[in-house]
């Protein structure tokens, strides 16, 4: 069954603490994978879409990477306003699935 | 633009009552979406549309309704609440085909007692 799990639930770092957010999936035909960003009481907004091993994206302070196995998204010095879930997407070959994460909730204290 | 735009923001329905979620937008995107998200679980696809007179059921589609009479309105008929229907629904509509990003709306917070 194709899964898509993230690692940690939930991460606290202090202002300035980089670190690593995973997402990894099991492998059965990946056609990409995207990051969301959602804030309390809001919707998920869009981050990065990545679509082949090897890719990278940048925004601002954060970095989303893509191997065959698993995706993540590094975020360096990190602001109290990168507080917020994380989700990570996977759009499967085999039709036109999406499977969500259970997403990682980053605080980020100044 | 106001982009996708759900109401209400929050319900609460007794056990058997009706209701519809409304979910429009104004970006002419021609996929519609509904998500429910529970704690613990990844967001989780209720029903589809590609388009005006298409619909189609996701992953979760048992006691809700949809229809799409227009490009602009997808709203979710729930016919008879029942309290495992109690969770955060989100419309998300997309641009182009499967590469595209979803547009996610702010969510309807849905409490059936």
């Amino acid at each position: 069954e194709d899964q898509v799990t993230q690692s940690p639930e939930a991460l606290r770092l202090q202002e300035g603490e980089s670190s690593s957010l995973n997402c990894s999936y099991t492998v059965s035909g990946l056609r990409g994978l995207f990051w969301y960003r959602q804030d309390p009481g809001k919707g998920p907004e869009f981050l990065f879409t990545l679509y082949s091993a090897g890719e990278e994206k940048e925004k601002e302070r954060l970095k989303a990477t893509l191997t065959k196995k698993e995706s993540f998204l590094h975020i360096t010095a990190p602001k109290p306003e990168d507080s917020a879930t994380y989700l990570c997407a996977v759009q499967w070959t085999s039709g036109s699935r999406l499977t969500f994460g259970e997403g990682t909730q980053l605080t980020v204290n100044p | 633009n106001a982009g996708v735009t759900q109401t209400p923001k929050f319900q609460v329905l007794k056990t058997g009552q009706s209701m519809t979620l409304q979910c429009a937008q104004d970006m002419n995107h021609e996929y519609m979406s509904w998500y429910r998200q529970d704690p613990g679980m990844g967001l989780r696809l209720i029903h589809y549309s590609v388009g005006a007179g298409i619909t189609d059921q996701g992953e979760v589609p048992n006691g809700y309704n949809v229809s799409r009479s227009t490009t602009e309105d997808f709203p979710l008929r729930l016919l008879s609440a029942a309290p495992s229907q109690t969770s955060v629904y989100f419309c998300a509509s997309r641009e182009g085909g499967l590469y595209s990003p979803l547009h996610f709306g702010n969510g309807t917070r849905l409490t059936v007692t």
